[in-house]
């Protein structure tokens, strides 16, 4: 089974720094998708931004960039020019590429969260 | 824009009672999901359905169940609510093909008493 960890449960940044959010995950798999979304105090979750294993690109999503790093699995995110609207929770997620009968493989599997806060 | 609708935000139900969570999603979506989340947890998945009538138990199935008559509607049953199931309950869906994304509902907050 995959497993997803955000080892960080708190982070804070100043307003227009920079700030890296850490995600490494466990899998037997070569073909997948990883995720980050944010969830603000309204609690709507929102999709910040998502990579394909298969690409050795970066995605980047204006402000908010991945380093992946297939071979350690590891998945991070950083956030530039820090804005107040940044303040949420923000979740790593995990799912397979592989198509298998049933739905087993649609399912998202997510880390514990990072609290980011931001101070003016 | 995709939209996932959870019929309640804020429930209190006592002990012992049943429970219908409802979620309906606007986009024909093929995939829907229902996760609870708990304060240093995160999310975990309780059960997902990929088709009408087709379902399949997540990682937390224990004193739930689910419905699903129809393409766009999803509920949740806690046949006999308990303390322990007061937590946040998230609803979700896609389609089929394994790379879309998972759009989420705003949440429903239970507690029970």
């Amino acid at each position: 089974a995959q497993t997803v960890t955000q080892s960080q449960p708190e982070m804070s940044v100043q307003e227009a720094e920079t700030v890296t959010l850490s995600c490494t995950y466990d899998t037997s798999e070569s073909d997948y998708y990883l995720f980050w979304y944010k969830q603000p105090p309204s609690r709507q979750m929102i999709l910040v931004i998502r990579q394909e294993a298969y690409k050795q690109q970066n995605a980047t999503e204006n402000r908010f960039s991945v380093n992946f790093q297939k071979a350690a699995k590891s998945f991070s995110l950083k956030i530039s020019d820090s804005q107040l609207g940044d303040a949420a929770m923000y979740f790593c997620a995990y799912r397979s590429a592989k198509v298998a009968s049933g739905g087993s493989n649609y399912k998202l599997t997510f880390g514990k969260g990072t609290l980011l806060t931001v101070n003016p | 824009d995709v939209k996932v609708t959870q019929s309640s935000r804020y429930l209190v139900k006592r002990t012992g009672e049943k429970v219908f969570l409802e979620c309906v999603q606007d986009m024909d979506h093929e995939n829907m999901f229902w996760y609870r989340q708990d304060p240093g947890l995160g999310l975990r998945l309780i059960y997902f359905s990929y088709d009408v009538k087709m379902k399949e138990k997540g990682d937390i199935p224990e004193g739930y169940s689910v419905s699903r008559e129809k393409k766009e509607r999803f509920s949740l049953i806690l046949e006999s609510a308990s303390t322990n199931q007061t937590s946040m309950y998230l609803c979700a869906s896609s389609f089929r093909v394994s790379g879309n994304t998972i759009y989420f509902g705003e949440g429903s907050w239970l507690t029970v008493v």
